[in-house]
C-alpha cells in the first residue's frame, strides 16, 4: 500500500541555517505530494504541494520538488527562522483520488536565534 | 485561506461518558469531511471519511459503533466518542475538503481537540 517515510526528529538548526527534511513515499501510479505544518496548538497548515513529476512546489521560502525517479519530496529552505520552529508532515494522495492522505510521522524543527 | 473550526479544543471527561466534537467549514462547502487521530510525536491516522448526507467510511481497525461520526449539512460534521475509556485519550483532527467553492481536493484542516479520559 501507499506510505510516506520522513526523517526522524527533532531538527534543531540556528537561525539562517539551510534546512533540508528528507520524505520518501511509496506509492502505485501518480500520486499528488504534499508538505504540512503544524504550529504549536495549531491545526495542520498547506505549506506547499505537487501533483506530478518534476513540479516544484513553493512557498514562504520553502522548496520541494516531486521526484519520481527516487520517491522523493524532499523539503528545503535556504535560510530558516525562529518563526519556523513547528512540526512538519509529508503527505500523499493516492491517484485514485478519494481525497485520502497518507502522512509520514512528522518531523519537528526547532530554531534557536 | 478555507477555514474549519473545531469544537471544543480540549475536553475532560469521565471513563464511560460520550463526548461529541464538531467540525465546520466557515467559508466554504465540504463535500467532505475526514477524522484523524494523532498520538504524541506520531504521525496522522485517518479514522474514517464522511460525504455529507450518507454513511462515513471507516478505516480498518476503527470501531464504527465506539466512533460515531454524522455528516448532516455541508458545513457540519460531528464525531462522538461513545462511552470514552482512557485509551480513547488523544488528539482529534479533523479536516474537510471541497470540490466547489474552495480549492478543489484541499485539505483543510481544524486546529484538533485534545481528547482526556480519566
Amino acid at each position: 500500500g501507499n506510505s510516506v517515510t520522513q526523517m526522524e526528529g527533532p531538527v534543531t538548526l540556528s537561525e539562517e541555517a539551510f534546512l533540508t527534511i528528507n520524505c520518501t513515499y511509496t506509492a502505485t501510479g501518480y500520486p499528488s505530494l504534499f508538505w504540512y505544518v503544524q504550529y504549536p496548538g495549531e491545526g495542520l497548515q498547506l505549506l506547499l504541494k505537487a501533483t506530478k513529476a518534476d513540479d516544484k512546489g513553493s512557498n514562504k521560502g520553502f522548496e520541494a520538488t516531486y521526484r519520481k525517479e527516487t520517491t522523493s519530496f524532499h523539503l528545503e529552505k535556504g535560510s530558516v527562522q525562529v518563526s519556523d520552529s513547528a512540526v512538519y508532515f509529508c503527505a500523499l494522495r493516492g491517484s485514485g483520488n478519494t481525497g485520502k492522505l497518507i502522512f509520514g510521522q512528522g518531523t519537528t524543527l526547532q530554531v534557536k536565534p | 485561506g478555507a477555514v474549519v473550526s473545531q469544537h471544543p479544543s480540549r475536553v475532560i471527561c469521565k471513563s464511560g461518558t460520550s463526548v461529541k466534537i464538531e467540525c465546520r467549514s466557515l467559508d466554504f462547502q465540504a463535500t467532505t469531511m475526514f477524522w484523524y487521530r494523532q498520538f504524541p510525536k506520531q504521525s496522522l491516522m485517518l479514522m474514517a471519511t464522511s460525504n455529507e448526507g450518507s454513511k462515513a467510511t471507516y478505516e480498518q481497525g476503527v470501531e464504527k459503533d465506539k466512533f460515531l461520526i454524522n455528516h448532516a449539512s455541508l458545513t457540519l460534521s460531528t464525531l462522538t466518542v461513545t462511552s470514552a475509556h482512557p485509551e480513547d485519550s488523544s488528539f482529534y483532527i479533523c479536516s474537510a475538503s471541497s470540490g466547489l467553492g474552495g480549492r478543489p481536493n484541499i485539505q483543510y484542516f481544524g486546529a484538533g481537540t485534545r481528547l482526556s479520559v480519566l
